[in-house]
């Protein structure tokens, strides 16, 4: 049973540039969730996708967006980089019916 | 919001326990706590929920206080492999699966 996958797992860029990352749940959760997480830090709540809608949303600005496909991976879009997005970012899935959240590996960005 | 967890830091030596707690200032519906290794994700240890009982397997255990908002994450007889940082994450009642974390408590288990 695989868990949640994330990918690119490391993403270096330039300021102003835009990003996309992926994730794919856990075999049988419905429900993904993302995270940003700064160094010594614990995970912010970006925002969170069911059945293809965002239903939860945390203090990011507009540039974060992101999309639920069908089978449920998601992708966390981030336009107009800055220095200060530079983080790691964490996807966590679970089940609709469910309470526990299962993190991915994450995908460690670096804006310059 | 933020729950707020202490210690910040505690050092063991294999063998010993130590306690974590995590307190917040608003009603919870749930708090799950996770242990992460230095460049690895956060691995979810165990939920309580409200109402719920105490969890716990082997020598890791967790309380929920209802009344004053408050976890506490129990280690007994902690091994190396106990090191990282622990974080506590928290739902409000009424919520919907959005978790705020605390800042972490690093434990660091030496031989």
């Amino acid at each position: 049973d695989a868990g949640v996958t994330q990918s690119p797992t490391h993403l270096i860029k330039t300021r102003g540039q835009q990003v996309t990352l992926r994730c794919s749940p856990k075999s049988g959760h419905d429900t993904v969730s993302w995270y940003q997480q700064a160094l010594g830090q614990g995970p912010q709540f970006i925002f969170q996708y069911y059945e293809e809608e965002e239903r939860q949303r945390g203090n990011f600005p507009d540039r974060f967006s992101g999309h639920q496909f069908p089978n449920y991976s998601s992708e966390l879009n981030v336009n107009a980089l800055l220095l200060g997005d530079s983080a790691l970012y964490l996807c966590a899935s679970s089940w609709e019916f469910g309470n526990e959240q299962f993190f991915g590996p994450g995908t460690r960005l670096t804006v310059l | 919001q933020q729950p707020v967890q202490s210690p910040q830091a505690v050092i063991l030596r294999e063998g010993e326990d130590a306690v974590i707690n995590c307190s917040s200032s608003k009603a919870l519906y749930s708090v799950h706590w996770y242990r992460q290794k230095h460049g690895e994700a956060p691995v979810f240890l165990m939920i309580l929920l409200k109402g719920g009982e105490q969890k716990g397997h082997e020598k890791i255990s967790a309380s929920f206080n209802e009344k004053k908002q408050q976890s506490s994450l129990y280690l007994t007889a902690s091994q190396l492999s106990y090191s990282g940082t622990y974080f506590c994450g928290t739902e409000i009642q009424g919520g919907s699966e959005k978790l705020v974390f605390g800042k972490g408590t690093k434990l660091t288990v030496n031989p």
